[in-house]
């Protein structure tokens, strides 16, 4: 059984450009969450995918957006960075019918400079 | 809105301590608590869950306890080694499961 997997796992952008992190769900889960974890803090959540659809939405601004594709696998992009935005971001999976349990990938480290 | 509040870290202890890290909710209805643990540099590991009142969830030697009259689950190791030295979150899971809810974490050092 393959676990969450994230790419990549360091990345080094501009205030205002636009990001793109990866992510792949453990086999067999249909949900994706994303969370961001700033330095010192508990992660934060951004949105949740079930089935390619948005499912529920944290305290983000548009400028935060996702997808979710036919493998379940996902994307989360942020448009506009700003220094605020440097962080850990997570991605979580599971399966929505059976658990509320979600399993973590290992994280992307953005810095935006 | 929910909300999870862990104790203060940075905790320190020396090997074969017993380690108590507490931890508060507030949520409407009846959430699934969960204990997370991150080691450095990597994601997080579901440490231990308990889905209803007064269940026990344990794994490694942790116990934390779901006590829906204190809104509390504490986490609890008799005697902790070096290895679990990391950083522990609470969280909880609303009934809808959209989202877990995390609190703010707490360091663990453990020294030989």
């Amino acid at each position: 059984e393959t676990g969450v997997t994230q790419s990549p796992t360091h990345l080094i952008k501009t205030r205002g450009q636009q990001v793109t992190l990866r992510c792949s769900s453990q086999s067999g889960h249909n949900t994706v969450s994303w969370y961001q974890q700033a330095l010192g803090q508990g992660p934060q959540f951004i949105f949740q995918y079930y089935r390619e659809e948005e499912n529920g939405r944290g305290n983000f601004p548009p400028r935060f957006s996702g997808l979710q594709f036919p493998n379940y696998s996902s994307e989360l992009n942020v448009n506009a960075l700003e220094l605020d935005d440097s962080a850990l971001y997570l991605c979580a999976s599971s399966l929505r019918e059976v658990s509320y349990e979600q399993y973590f990938g290992p994280g992307t480290r953005l810095t935006v400079t | 809105g929910n909300s999870v509040t862990q104790m203060e870290g940075p905790v320190t202890l020396s090997e074969e301590a017993f380690l108590t890290i507490n931890c508060t909710y507030t949520a409407t209805g009846y959430p699934s608590l969960f204990w997370y643990v991150q080691y450095p540099g990597e994601g997080l590991q579901l440490l231990l869950k308990a889905t209803k009142a007064d269940d026990k969830g344990s794994n490694k030697g942790f116990e934390a306890t779901y006590r829906k009259e204190t809104t509390s689950f504490h986490l609890e190791k008799g005697s902790v080694q070096v290895s679990d030295s990391a950083v522990y979150f609470c969280a909880l899971s609303d009934q809808s499961a959209q989202k877990l809810v995390f609190g703010q974490g707490t360091r663990l050092t453990i020294n030989p």
